[in-house]
């Protein structure tokens, strides 16, 4: 079964641009997370889709990231435009429709992005 | 506050001792807690997860919840030195996962 997929693995781009970062849950998973994690700092939360819906971006740093997912399939993060501070690794985790007992959430490779 | 809160270390254990890594949560409607073990430049994987009061044992890694306290521990015993890495405390609450910030483990041969 395939695992949690994320792309590009790896992403610099200078500050202005504009990044999308894609991932590809594990099939059925209707929970899809979006987490971060900058250089030296705790991983945090950026937001939560079940299925197509997104059910809690309260971490969502400012308006300049926008997360879709279409279909309730893949997601998308995009980062326009892009500032120094964005640079880190963006982590996108998927789990079954109940967390908890039983079940766990299945991390991505993650994608490190350089904002230079 | 910190959701989740954990001693960033870093913690150094010779081998073949005891690992000891401890953990507090806020928000006393969590129901499920998980440890995540990362290396360096790799994603978190799941370790152990734990949702009743006690003690969970799985080989050589034990989990402890005290909810009442509000605390989560997980001991490694018999530590080795491919157990080096960042230990990531998570608590579920309103079906998201939050992180601690990690503790680094170092096991010192």
């Amino acid at each position: 079964e395939a695992g949690v997929t994320q792309f590009p693995s790896h992403s610099v781009i200078e500050k202005g641009q504009t990044v999308t970062l894609r991932c590809d849950p594990i099939s059925g998973h209707d929970n899809l997370y979006w987490y971060r994690r900058v250089m030296g700092k705790e991983i945090k939360f950026l937001l939560h889709f079940v299925k197509e819906s997104k059910q809690d971006e309260s971490g969502m740093p400012n308006n300049r990231f926008l997360a879709e997912r279409t279909g309730g399939t893949y997601s998308t993060l995009k980062v326009q435009p892009a500032e120094l501070e964005d640079s880190g690794v963006y982590f996108c985790a998927s789990s079954p429709p109940y967390l908890g007992e039983d079940t766990e959430a299945f991390f991505g490779q993650g994608t490190r992005l350089t904002v230079v | 506050q910190k959701e989740v809160e954990q001693n960033s270390g870093p913690l150094s254990v010779p081998e073949g001792a005891i690992a000891s890594l401890n953990c507090t949560y806020s928000d006393r409607g969590s129901q499920s807690f998980f440890w995540y073990r990362q290396y360096s430049g790799k994603s978190p994987e799941l370790i152990m997860f734990i949702y009743s009061n006690g003690d969970k044992e799985d080989g050589r890694f034990t989990a402890q919840l005290n909810k009442a306290s509000q605390y989560v521990s997980l001991l490694i015993r018999d530590s080795q030195p491919s157990d080096s890495a960042t230990y990531l405390c998570a608590s579920e609450g309103a079906s998201k996962i939050i992180f601690g910030s990690g503790t680094r483990l170092s096991i010192r041969p």
